[in-house]
């Protein structure tokens, strides 16, 4: 199906394993881009991607590393997971600077 | 640095009140864009508009309007006669440009609104 992506959904780790979430878009977007929401914070930006092998720190990007060797993907690994990155991870692209992004379903992790 | 507030933490209203959604952003920029998305209870974030930084016309969009003043710096989302559909967390984001060409947004904490039947 086109659109965009998450995996998992749901996920569950342990502090200090690492995990990597996956985010997959069909339209060829140039733009992608990984949120974290909490509550009280809305969406903060944590890394982004101006097109393949581009990729730039957001406003939270310590503790996250981020890849893109295809156009349409965007995984985002957290080394060694801490609980304070217990979140909900959003994934969006977009097509051109200034447009709008449409949004994967989000991933729910949580670090125990 | 860009900013986006969005004072309004939850707004309750009862179905078929109009209720409006404010949206307060700072930029030195002088070329912009403006956003407003949805996310309902199951969780997806929706878009519902952009608006550029040249373009002050207001836009109505079934019950939905908005009114951007940029003398104001806002971007007010307003819903006519709310219905128990409305119900949701309502984001306003804005997007300036980096060195780069890239517009990065910004996102408010966002307001939730709660219609009750």
């Amino acid at each position: 199906d086109a659109g965009i992506t998450q995996s998992p959904r749901y996920k569950i780790t342990e502090t200090g394993r690492q995990v990597t979430l996956m985010c997959h878009q069909t339209w060829s977007h140039s733009y992608m881009f990984w949120y974290r929401q909490d509550l009280g914070h809305g969406l903060r930006l944590i890394y982004y991607s101006a097109a393949a092998d581009i990729t730039d720190k957001g406003e939270v990007p310590d503790g996250y590393v981020v890849s893109r060797s295809k156009t349409e993907n965007f995984p985002l690994t957290l080394e060694s997971a801490t609980r304070s990155q217990t979140s909900v991870y959003f994934c969006a692209s977009r097509r051109l600077a200034g447009a709008e992004q449409y949004f994967g379903p989000g991933t729910r992790l949580t670090v125990t | 640095a860009q900013k986006v507030t969005q004072a309004q933490t939850e707004i309750s209203v009862v179905e078929k009140e109009d209720v409006t959604l404010d949206c307060v952003y700072e930029t030195r920029d002088t070329t912009y864009y403006l956003f407003w998305y949805k996310q309902p209870p199951s969780g997806e974030l929706v878009f519902l508009i952009r608006r550029n930084s040249f373009d002050e016309q207001n836009e109505i969009s079934g019950r939905y309007s908005w009114n951007f003043q940029k003398s104001t710096s806002s971007f007010n989302f307003t819903i006519t006669a709310s219905q128990v559909v409305d119900s949701a967390v309502y984001f306003c984001a804005l997007s300036v440009p980096t060195g780069g060409g890239s517009y990065i947004p910004t996102f408010g904490r966002g307001t939730s609104l709660i219609v009750h039947p």
